[in-house]
């Protein structure tokens, strides 16, 4: 089946720094990738749609120039959070999928960023 | 896409099946009804998804009422690692994103 791989697992930076979120699709490609927040005891909330070789979609309340999306390949979507604060750390997690709008997404492992 | 109710937890017994509901009484006639689930610290993971007719998979059974108003997601004989929350979701694909509600937390006990 569909696999959507994501790297890291796990990051801890200080504030001030950027850190770099990589989501492939192992298997397929993808024209679409969909990046998730997720605070704790909360469910998923989408942040970005990320397009391949066009700008990505930010849902509203989304600050475009910190969490920066590059889609360069069928394969390759990255999140860079910039400046990172505290409150940035969150479970972040991508997704794509294998066809049109009807087929299931398939979700990366998440990566866990912790901001001190 | 149409919203969705679900309880906020249930409990179910390791090896009886685990039945849980999802109300979606606003669902229109192109709308599928989507099951994920994500386990503590995990990336969600798709279940399976239906129109109208009952689907079953690998995983688990969708049952829609013949209203399609509700659904049912059936795991037939729970474990252990089936306790996740588990996310019952509404979607045209109209839109590309799916959006998520609070989910039902399925503990499977011992």
């Amino acid at each position: 089946g569909a696999v959507v791989s994501q790297h890291p697992s796990r990051v801890i930076c200080k504030s001030g720094t950027s850190v770099k979120i990589e989501c492939r699709s192992l298997d397929f490609q993808a024209t679409t990738m969909f990046w998730y927040r997720q605070f704790p005891k909360q469910s998923l909330m989408l942040m970005a749609t990320s397009n391949e070789g066009s700008k990505a979609t930010y849902e509203q309340g989304v600050e475009k120039d910190k969490f920066l999306i590059n889609h360069a390949s069928l394969t390759l979507s990255t999140l860079t959070v910039t400046s990172a604060h505290p409150e940035d750390s969150s479970f972040y997690i991508c997704s794509a999928r294998d066809g049109g709008n009807r087929s299931p997404l398939h979700f990366g492992n998440g990566t866990r960023l912790t901001v001190t | 896409d149409a919203k969705t109710t679900q309880p906020t937890s249930m409990d179910c017994a390791e090896g009886r099946a685990a039945n849980l509901p999802c109300n979606h009484s606003t669902i229109s006639g192109n709308e599928y009804v989507y099951w994920y689930r994500q386990i503590h610290s995990q990336g969600p993971q798709y279940i399976i998804h239906g129109l109208k007719n009952n689907e079953t998979n690998e995983m688990a059974s969708l049952i829609i009422t013949e209203d399609r108003k509700s659904s049912t997601l059936i795991l037939p004989h729970a474990t252990l690692r089936d306790t996740a929350v588990y996310y019952c979701i509404v979607h045209s694909g109209s839109a590309r994103q799916l959006t998520f509600g609070s989910g039902t937390q399925l503990t499977v006990l011992p």
